[in-house]
């Protein structure tokens, strides 16, 4: 089984304050996603990360994939209330790639 | 379009007692999947289907049953309910494509099971 540790679990910042969210596993995966999940709905997509080393950035979240396709992290600039929710990381796997292995999840709250 | 939807939203069941959850997708997507979601440990996949006619088991696949008799639909059934399948349950779909290929979630569905 591929597992995927996230850390940390919970998060409280102040409005303004920057944070990273990590994404880690002994396995390689051919992609990673993050979703964000807010109370009562399912996930959304936030990113799609394929290439080793790759970042992309998304007004002020930048996400990277790790060089050897094993980690990821998600940074949020001068976080806003806005931001509060739960996010996940998920890591393609299984033949075809079509399956998703989810961590636990970081929930972030931030503080006006 | 109304992507991913779910019926019911909520429900209590007795244990011992069966229900089905219904997934509907109008994306034409061909794989759709079924989670289970609990505190602390994220998003678990119960069963899932790379086609109209197939199936087959995720990690927690135990005490459920699916089916995928239209492209649009997929159904998780609960023969014998207990306590432990208390959960949050999430279905889910997207396209045939490669790994890069977004999974589209519906609402959830909040299962009591006294």
């Amino acid at each position: 089984t591929q597992l995927l540790e996230q850390s940390p679990q919970f998060l409280s910042i102040q409005e303004g304050e920057n944070l990273t969210v990590y994404c880690n596993s002994s396995s390689v995966f051919s992609s990673l996603q993050w979703y964000r999940q807010e109370p009562g709905e399912g996930p959304v997509l936030l990113v799609t990360v394929v290439t080793g080393g790759e970042v992309k950035k998304l007004k002020r979240l930048t996400f990277q994939f790790g060089d050897a396709r094993k980690d990821s992290s998600l940074h949020i600039t001068a976080a806003q209330p806005g931001d509060t929710g739960l996010y996940l990381c998920a890591g393609a796997t299984g033949a075809g790639s079509y399956q998703l292995t989810f961590g636990k999840g970081t929930k972030l709250s931030v503080i006006p | 379009n109304a992507g991913v939807t779910q019926t019911p939203k909520f429900r209590v069941l007795k244990t011992g007692q069966s229900m089905t959850l219904l997934c509907a997708q109008d994306m034409n997507h061909e794989y759709m999947y079924w989670y289970r979601q609990d505190p602390g440990m994220g998003l678990r996949l119960i069963h899932y289907s790379v086609g109209e006619g197939t199936t087959a088991k995720g990690e927690v696949p135990d005490g459920y049953n699916v089916s995928r008799l239209k492209k649009q639909n997929f159904l998780l059934g609960l023969e014998s309910a207990a306590p432990s399948q208390t959960s949050v349950y999430f279905c889910a779909s997207r396209d045939s494509g490669g790994p890069q290929e977004t999974q589209y979630f519906g609402p959830g569905t909040r299962l009591l099971v006294l």
